[in-house]
């Protein structure tokens, strides 16, 4: 399996402001991806990190409110713009292919709370 | 929009085993089925796959049906510390292609 971290690990944040949440693996991976829980739900996908080019979202999001960059094979970066109190969630980093196998593992989570 | 079907929530006594169902009718040929938990406040982890044969592995078994419709994760013998709540998800096997959908999942609680 792969060893993901996320930075911070929760945050309280004002609203208006923006946080940039960090996702390292242990391993290069194929591909990495950022998912959203809001509170009580089940997860819900936010984009596909691609490394070198813009990021493919979901529909419902756009660059401007969650820019994402994923410099090179082990590292991805989500930011979470203009925040409101609806942004509190779980930010959630996860990555697929690594040690040839195709198996998709999840960071522990970003708990973000904006008030 | 998620793919499978499950219960809602499911009940087992310590020391049993816990059988969560899957409904996937509409599966595709190339499609895997993937189970995964979440433990309250952590990431999901990954139990087990598996594409048309019955699988196993140390933490759970992976019954798919002939017609690949549903299938059945069995966690052996449970213990409080399965108390969680189970996904099971379709997608194509292929490295490069399919998304993992997550739907509602089946919430799981053991019970001493």
């Amino acid at each position: 399996s792969a060893v993901i971290s996320q930075k911070p690990s929760r945050d309280i944040c004002q609203r208006g402001t923006s946080l940039t949440i960090q996702c390292q693996v242990d391993s290069q991976v194929t591909m990495m991806f950022w998912y959203r829980q809001q509170p009580g739900q089940s997860l819900t996908l936010i984009a596909t990190a691609n490394q070198g080019s813009e990021a493919t979202y979901e529909s419902g999001f756009v660059i401007d409110k969650f820019p994402i960059s994923r410099p090179n094979l082990t590292f991805s970066t989500l930011t979470v713009s203009n925040m409101s109190p609806e942004d509190s969630s779980i930010y959630l980093c996860s990555v697929r292919g690594t040690r040839g196998t195709d198996t998709q593992y999840f960071g522990p989570g970003t708990r973000l709370t904006v008030l | 929009d998620a793919k499978t079907t499950q219960p809602p929530s499911m009940d087992c006594a310590e020391g049993r085993a816990a059988n969560l169902p899957c409904n996937h009718s509409t599966i595709s040929g190339n499609e895997y089925v993937y189970w995964y938990r979440q433990i309250h406040s952590q990431g999901p982890q990954y139990i087990i796959h598996g594409l048309k044969n019955n699988e196993t592995n140390e933490m759970a078994s992976l019954i798919i049906t002939e017609d690949r419709k549903s299938s059945t994760l069995i966690l052996p013998h449970a213990t409080l510390r399965d108390t969680a709540v189970y996904y099971c998800i379709v997608r194509p096997g292929s490295s490069n292609t399919g998304k993992l959908i997550f739907g509602q999942g089946t919430t799981l609680q053991v019970k001493p």
